[in-house]
């Protein structure tokens, strides 16, 4: 079945830090991309997406590309703050969002001023 | 937009007690979706809801797990004879299907069961 994979966290990076977390999905067809987020306290909000190969999907200084050939949507940011300290999920679904999302297992980052 | 909300924030009960949630999506989406999140784990799939028909409920994880969208606005999902492993976060998310595209699932703050 379909399946996500992340890099464990926790992450902890220095503010200003360059951030990348990986994610590598195994489906069969080719899916919609998604990178949610979890503050603390809070419930998932979605950061950004990408719907077909070699789409970038950017937001808030974070991006993410949807590569078919490594299988993977890796984020990363150029410079993260203390206010970016979240979980972060990888998922993915085959119709732009409108049915199951299977989520990776989440990966935690940590900023330090 | 006021967002999806679910209640009860938290609820804690014993072992073999029914529980009910409630989740009231975004207003003008058709589409309601449950999820059970364990610690340290992603949201895992358990069923959705366009308007008042229930596309899929394979994924819920036992016949005690029922869901229900009446009139196609707000949703309930009732766990019965809980059982320790019950113990999660139950998700709702929300969605606007309109003119055949599928727009992104906005999610609830979750209702986080314990059992005692």
């Amino acid at each position: 079945g379909d399946s996500v994979t992340q890099m464990e966290g926790p992450v902890t990076l220095s503010e200003e830090a360059f951030l990348t977390i990986n994610c590598t999905y195994t489906a069969t067809g080719y899916p919609s991309l998604f990178w949610y987020v979890q503050y603390p306290g809070e419930g998932l909000q979605l950061l950004l997406k990408a719907t077909k190969a070699d789409d970038k999907g950017s937001n808030k200084g974070f991006e993410a590309t949807y590569r078919k050939e490594t299988t993977s949507f890796h984020l990363e940011k150029g410079s993260v703050q203390v206010s970016d300290s979240a979980v972060y999920f990888c998922a993915l679904d085959f119709t732009g969002g409108g049915n199951k999302l299977t989520f990776g297992t989440g990966t935690q980052l940590k900023v330090e001023l | 937009d006021t967002g999806v909300s679910q209640d009860p924030r938290h609820k804690i009960t014993k072992r073999g007690q029914n529980v009910t949630f409630r989740c009231d999506p975004i207003s003008e989406h058709n589409r309601l979706y449950w999820y059970r999140q364990t610690l340290g784990q992603g949201p895992e799939f358990l069923t959705y809801f366009q308007n008042e028909a229930q596309l899929e409920k394979s994924r819920l994880l036992s016949d005690r797990f029922s869901a229900e969208r009446p009139k196609g606005s707000f949703s309930t999902l009732e766990i019965q004879r809980t059982e320790q492993g019950d113990s999660a976060m139950y998700l709702c998310a929300s969605s606007d299907r309109g003119q055949g595209v599928d727009q992104p699932q906005h999610f609830g703050d979750g209702t986080r069961l314990s059992i005692l």
